[in-house]
């Protein structure tokens, strides 16, 4: 079946350095993505989003690069600091306005 | 208030039981969406409003679940005959523009325990 899903269920980077979290996906109709981070006994929170039509998007301390040829995503967080450790979720919208989220990536960030 | 308001916050009931869920969406925002999320997952499509109609409802599980929204802002998810598999969190968001954005606002989400 169709899914959303992350390479890695969990990620522990030390402080500073840079995260790299990845989703595959695999509808390829699927034309828009979403980074989400939720932190415990929280809803999602959005961080940046991307197009079907574009490679790449940079946000602050966040780059989201989008690869459709091997329907990967992923999301850069630049100088990790510890308000970064968090649950992360990609989500593809494939029609309407449905917006299918993935397991999630729990990172750690190691002061 | 200024983001999205889901209460109760946790509610305990038992098997058979009906429930309602409430959310009180971001004042203005006309798009309003249901997610479940389980434990070490991730959340989960049940329903989508635009305005007062269910523009798409193809996520709720079954005819036990029901959501409405009658004045096209505080929105009830109602649960009939509760089962220990409904046990999650029941999160709402809204949003400005319904269609094809993913800037949703989520509020904290309303856990539900089923015993």
């Amino acid at each position: 079946g169709e899914s959303v899903g992350l390479h890695l269920p969990t990620l522990s980077v030390q402080e500073g350095d840079n995260s790299i979290i990845n989703c595959a996906y695999s509808n390829s109709a699927s034309d828009y993505f979403i980074w989400y981070k939720q932190e415990s006994g929280k809803g999602p929170q959005f961080i940046i989003d991307i197009r079907s039509n574009m490679d790449k998007r940079q946000g602050q301390r966040v780059t989201v690069l989008l690869n459709k040829t091997v329907k990967h995503l992923s999301l850069q967080i630049a100088a990790t600091q510890p308000g970064d450790s968090a649950v992360y979720f990609c989500a593809e919208n494939r029609a309407g306005n449905q917006f299918y989220f993935g397991t999630g990536t729990s990172l750690t960030v190691i002061p | 208030g200024a983001g999205v308001s889901q209460t109760p916050s946790n509610k305990v009931t038992e098997k058979g039981k009906y429930v309602e869920l409430r959310c009180d969406p971001i004042s203005g925002h006309t798009a309003l969406y249901w997610y479940r999320q389980s434990l070490g997952q991730g959340p989960e499509f049940l329903i989508y409003f635009q305005g007062t109609g269910a523009a798409d409802d193809s996520g709720l599980p079954n005819d036990r679940f029901f959501a409405v929204r009658p004045e096209g802002s505080v929105s009830t998810l109602k649960i009939q005959r509760t089962e220990r598999g409904d046990s999650a969190v029941y999160l709402c968001a809204s949003s400005l523009i319904g269609q094809n954005t993913g800037e949703l606002f989520f509020g904290e989400g309303s856990r539900l325990t089923v015993l």
